[in-house]
């Protein structure tokens, strides 16, 4: 089983500044099985990021992805207020199918 | 407007069953594959169970495989999932999440990720 470890736990940053938010596998991962998704308090998750780097639809281009093999970021080139949420990575593989890491927190400074 | 919309959560006694549903609209529900994917109070996600676009293949995680099966109509754009001998530990919210088209562009490719999802329903096993 790939486990997928997310850090820093919380990242507490101000509106404007710069996030960058690391996703670790345990083993090699396919870039074009990676996602990142945000999700805010009584919300449902929403895609960000497909195949590593992909921005979803209507996904401002201050968010990016990038990495490979076993690290994976996910940037927030300067925060909007809307942006304070929680962030999780997402892979496929063997077994289980599909496994989040377990988020990083976007807290406001 | 693409949407899904779960129902079916409630309260139940641990070792009871529930069925839960999910309702799509707005896209052509019988082309995607689609998960359940869930998350306990507090938590992070946890995916549940995945049926192709045909319903022919089934995945499950380990700890729900044996009590629930996922299941889809096509016909009534609809997926199931039922959920036999609850515990206490599946307690949680119950997402159903659309698996998004593959493809490729620019030299990368990219698949099994999640672009639509409900907005869940709550399921409690609490006696």
């Amino acid at each position: 089983e790939i486990v997928l470890t997310q850090s820093p736990g919380t990242l507490s940053l101000s509106p404007g500044e710069r996030a960058t938010l690391s996703c670790r596998a345990s083993q090699s991962v396919s870039s074009s099985y990676l996602a990142w998704y945000q999700q805010k308090p009584g919300q449902a998750p929403r895609l960000l990021i497909y195949g590593a780097s992909s921005r979803a639809t209507g996904i401002p281009d201050r968010f990016s992805g990038s990495g490979s093999g076993t690290d994976f970021t996910l940037t927030i080139s300067r925060l909007e207020p809307e942006d304070f949420a929680v962030y999780y990575c997402q892979q496929y593989g063997s077994s289980p199918r599909w496994t989040f890491g377990q988020g990083t927190k976007v807290e406001i400074k | 407007e693409v949407q899904l919309v779960e129902s079916g959560g409630g309260l139940v006694q641990p070792g009871g069953s529930l069925r839960l549903s999910c309702a799509a609209s707005g896209f052509t529900f019988s082309s995607y594959e689609m998960n359940w994917v869930r998350q306990a109070p507090g938590k992070g996600l946890e995916w549940v169970s995945y049926i192709s676009s045909s319903g022919s293949t089934i995945y499950y995680a380990d700890s729900v495989k044996g009590r629930f099966t996922i299941s889809r109509d096509n016909a009534k754009n609809s997926l199931y999932l039922q959920m036999n001998s609850l515990r206490a530990e599946d307690t949680a919210v119950y997402y159903c999440a659309r698996v998004g088209a593959p493809g490729c562009s620019g030299g990368s490719c990219y698949y099994y990720y999640m672009d639509v999802w409900g907005k869940g329903t709550t399921v409690t096993v609490s006696s």
